[in-house]
Order: structure tokens, then C-alpha cells, then sequence
């Protein structure tokens, strides 16, 4: 069926470097696609979100690329921090303003 | 502004009873989403809500659960005669109404079956 995966369950990186959160989708109709970071207790907090129409997009400290030639997505948050370990995933959104459709996660931990 | 709100954030009953969690959404926004996260996964869709058109029930996963939703406003999902296997968190999100809007999610309920 239908899915959104990820590369890497975990992944671990010195506080200070560059985090790189991959992500393969199975939707080739799929027209938006958002980041989330889930932090313990909590619920899915938006970090950024890409339409189709675009293969990249920058907000703060983080920018979200597209490749709908391979259909992948990725996340790449510069200068990470402690306050920046979570659960990342990503989803998509195969009809406008419907479900999303979500990975499995990427748990992220940052080391002092 | 207030985020989703839902309640209560944790609820432990027996496997047979009945369960009812609430969700407030945003205001304004008039799509919401109810979905099911297990431990350790990624986010199972349930129910989506727009306006006055028949609800998307296609994630529901059997007819024990059911779901309402007051105009624009509160929504509640009931499972009945719950499982051990309904163990999860739900959480609930809104986002307007237009093409390619973020939905934003409140903290969940936690439900554990006995």
C-alpha cells in the first residue's frame, strides 16, 4: 500500500554539525509534504512543509528538499542542538486537505 | 493562540468498557483529523472532518470506533468495547480549509486497556 518511509530509525550527531533526515515516499501524486518534530509526551509540532511545485524550501535553521525524480524528501537542520533531539517525520499529502500519510520516524539525538 | 486541546491526556480503563476522548480545535479552522500512534510508530490515520461534508471515516479501524464532530467545533471519538490492542495514543489535529495547509495537533490521549 500506499507509504512514506524513512532511511535511518536513529540517528546521532555532535551538538554544532549539520543533521541530514531522509525520507522516501511511494505517492507519486502526492502534492505537499510536511516535517514534523515529535518530542517525548507530545504531539507533532510543524517544523516546514514543501509543495510540489518547489524542490527547496528554507525556514529557520532548517531547509527541506525534494527530488520528485526519486520521490525523496530531506531535512537538513544546521548547527543542531541539544533542544533539536526528537522523533522527526516526515508525511505527505496525497490529496489536498485530506489525511497525511505518515514515516515511521527518525529519532534524533544530539550529543553535548 | 490556544493550540488543540484535547482531553483527557491520559485515560486507563478496562478491556469492555467504552471510551470517550474530546478534541477541541483551533479556531477558525475548519478541517480536523483524529489519528492513533502506537508505541515507537508513526501516525495511523482515523477520521477526517470538513464542514457540513460527510466525514472521511476510511482509517477507522473497525465499527467498534466512531466519531462525531459539532459544526465547526468539538469533536469526540468513542471506541466501544475496547481492546487490549487499542492501546495508543490518539491525537487529534485542525488546519484551514484551503489546499496544502499544515494540520497542527495537540498532545494526544494517551489510552491504555487493561
Amino acid at each position: 500500500g500506499e507509504s512514506v518511509g524513512l532511511h535511518l530509525p536513529t540517528l546521532s550527531v555532535q551538538e554544532g554539525d549539520n543533521s541530514i533526515i531522509n525520507c522516501a515516499y511511494s505517492n507519486s501524486a502526492s502534492d505537499y509534504f510536511i516535517w514534523y518534530k515529535q518530542e517525548s509526551g507530545k504531539g507533532p509540532q510543524f517544523i516546514i512543509d514543501i509543495r510540489s511545485n518547489m524542490d527547496k524550501r528554507q525556514g529557520q535553521r532548517v531547509t527541506v528538499l525534494l527530488n520528485k525524480t526519486v520521490k525523496h524528501l530531506s531535512l537538513q537542520i544546521a548547527a543542531t542542538q541539544p533542544g533539536d533531539s526528537a522523533v522527526y517525520f516526515c508525511a505527505e499529502n496525497p490529496a489536498a486537505g485530506g489525511k497525511l500519510i505518515f514515516g515511521q520516524g527518525t529519532e534524533l539525538s544530539v550529543k553535548p | 493562540g490556544a493550540g488543540v486541546s484535547q482531553s483527557p491526556s491520559n485515560k486507563v480503563t478496562e478491556k469492555g468498557k467504552d471510551v470517550e476522548l474530546r478534541c477541541d480545535p483551533i479556531s477558525g479552522h475548519t478541517a480536523l483529523y483524529w489519528y492513533r500512534q502506537r508505541l515507537g510508530q508513526g501516525l495511523e490515520f482515523l477520521i477526517y472532518f470538513q464542514g457540513n461534508s460527510a466525514p472521511d471515516k476510511s482509517g477507522l479501524p473497525s465499527d467498534r470506533f466512531s466519531a462525531e464532530r459539532t459544526g465547526e467545533s468539538v469533536s469526540t471519538l468513542t471506541i466501544q468495547r475496547t481492546q487490549q490492542e487499542d492501546s495508543a495514543v490518539y491525537l487529534c489535529a485542525s488546519s484551514l480549509y484551503r489546499s496544502n495547509q499544515p494540520q497542527h495537533f495537540g498532545d494526544g490521549t494517551r489510552l491504555s486497556i487493561l
